[in-house]
């Protein structure tokens, strides 16, 4: 159980495109899912937290219209990276939360590696 | 913005040694967790240890955590070529936000 999913898997796109992400916990309901970033050989970034029905919290220094963040079901949340440019070029990994409290209940995606050309 | 630190950021040993990565934080948690990551795929959950514990097991797994000095260690015992990858430790605080570390990059050579 506790499986998220997020297509695509990798993506190509020109500079100045839109990509759309999207983030789906499979056999829970994730009210809360977050969105990292991780550069090669770094760590995750925390982008930002999106919660179920209402407008994502953005970690400073985060683009909120460049990363549109759209949480529209308690299954589903959507990144896009709006006028794409070589240095949005990145791995983008999702994470949900269940409705429960505790921190292991935090799932990752498999992630989805951007590259803009 | 990152938590901590971890060391080594890359650390190389045989088949069969123990690997040892050490995480320092800043500021106080509610819990920290260790996640290890293949190279370009997501993470996997390792351990989870809270705040008033002080050591725990899982398999060949054996986290520590000092909160007085603000750091954790994460010991991999008889380590395999398959637990080659990178190990990050997350600081998850009162409102179950993760900050993650650094990492360290392992590699076991066969």
């Amino acid at each position: 159980g506790a499986v998220v999913s997020q297509h695509p898997s990798w993506v190509i796109c020109k500079s100045g495109t839109s990509v759309k992400i999207e983030c789906r916990s499979l056999d829970f309901q994730a009210t809360t899912m977050f969105w990292y970033r991780q550069f090669p050989k770094q760590s995750l970034m925390l982008m930002a937290t999106s919660n179920e029905g209402s407008k994502a919290t953005y970690e400073q220094g985060v683009e909120k219209d460049k990363f549109l963040i759209n949480h529209a079901s308690l299954t589903l949340s959507t990144l896009t990276v709006t006028s794409a440019h070589p240095e949005d070029s990145s791995f983008y990994i999702c994470s949900a939360r269940g409705p429960t409290s505790g921190f292991a209940e935090q799932y990752f995606g498999p992630g989805t590696r951007l590259t803009v050309t | 913005s990152q938590q901590g630190e971890e060391d080594p950021q890359a650390l190389s040993i045989q088949e069969g040694e123990n690997a040892t990565m050490n995480c320092s934080y800043k500021t106080s948690i509610n819990n920290l967790q260790w996640y290890r990551q293949n190279s370009g795929r997501g993470l996997v959950h390792l351990i989870l240890i809270r705040s008033n514990e002080r050591e725990k097991h899982s398999g060949r797994l054996r986290v520590t955590l000092d909160t007085s000095k603000k750091s954790s260690s994460l010991l991999i015992t008889a380590s395999r070529a398959a637990d080659t990858a990178s190990y990050f430790c997350a600081t998850g605080n009162a409102g179950n936000m993760l900050t993650f570390g650094g990492g360290t990059r392992l590699m076991v050579k066969p």
